[in-house]
């Protein structure tokens, strides 16, 4: 297993545009979360997933973000109408239980001009 | 909700210097503590963790102290490396959903 994969790494679009990033867990891991980090500041919590169940949403997603993890595998983050607000690290992470290691992404690196 | 404070970075040492980076936090209930390291081009990696006052967290050469009275879990090296350059974020885990993290301390080791 090599981990948690996310993909793209880096991308660069134009304000108003719609983007889409996956994360790939580690197999197995029934628990997967988002996390969004700006520059300086540490990763902050968006939303998690227990198999295909979202059950947690911070407030720091707004309407324009939607998250899915169709049959508990893979996820997709998705932003409407970005802003330039919006440019930041996007993190994936997964677990196995609550209460053991979360194992993180590379993270994608969102830019909105 | 949880907050967590750190030093502010970058820290800049020699090799072989000895290495304290502060953590402090604010939590309802009683939370694991942890400490995450960021190597350069790399994903955040869990380098040690506490669950319960007293208790030591180590790996690596590195220690922490879940010290419940002064709120604090400070990360201690005795001889930096290096490699040991990254960013480390200090964090809580209530067992809840989500990790809260303090806004990571970058530490530099000069040959």
């Amino acid at each position: 297993d090599t981990g948690v994969s996310q993909n793209p790494r880096h991308k660069i679009t134009k304000r108003g545009q719609n983007v889409t990033f996956r994360c790939d867990p580690i197999s197995e891991h029934n628990r997967l979360y988002w996390y969004r980090q700006t520059l300086g500041q540490g990763p902050e919590f968006l939303t998690y997933f227990q198999n295909e169940a979202q059950l947690e949403k911070s407030r720091l997603l707004s309407d324009r973000f939607s998250a899915e993890r169709p049959k508990g595998s893979f996820s997709t983050l998705e932003i409407q109408r970005t802003e330039q607000g919006d440019s930041a690290m996007y993190l994936c992470a997964s677990s196995d239980r609550g209460d053991t290691e979360a194992f993180f992404g590379q993270g994608t690196r969102l830019t909105v001009v | 909700g949880d907050s967590v404070t750190q030093m502010e970075g970058p820290v800049t040492l020699s090799e072989e210097a000895f290495l304290t980076i502060n953590c402090t936090y604010t939590a309802t209930g009683y939370p694991s503590l942890f400490w995450y390291v960021q190597y350069p081009g790399e994903g955040l990696q869990l380098l040690l963790k506490a669950t319960k006052a007293d208790d030591k967290g180590s790996n690596k050469g590195f220690e922490a102290t879940y010290r419940k009275e002064t709120t604090s879990f400070h990360l201690e090296k005795g001889s930096v490396q290096v490699s040991d350059s990254a960013v480390y974020f200090c964090g809580t885990d209530t067992g809840r959903r989500a990790l809260t993290f303090g806004s990571g301390t970058r530490l530099q080791v000069q040959p």
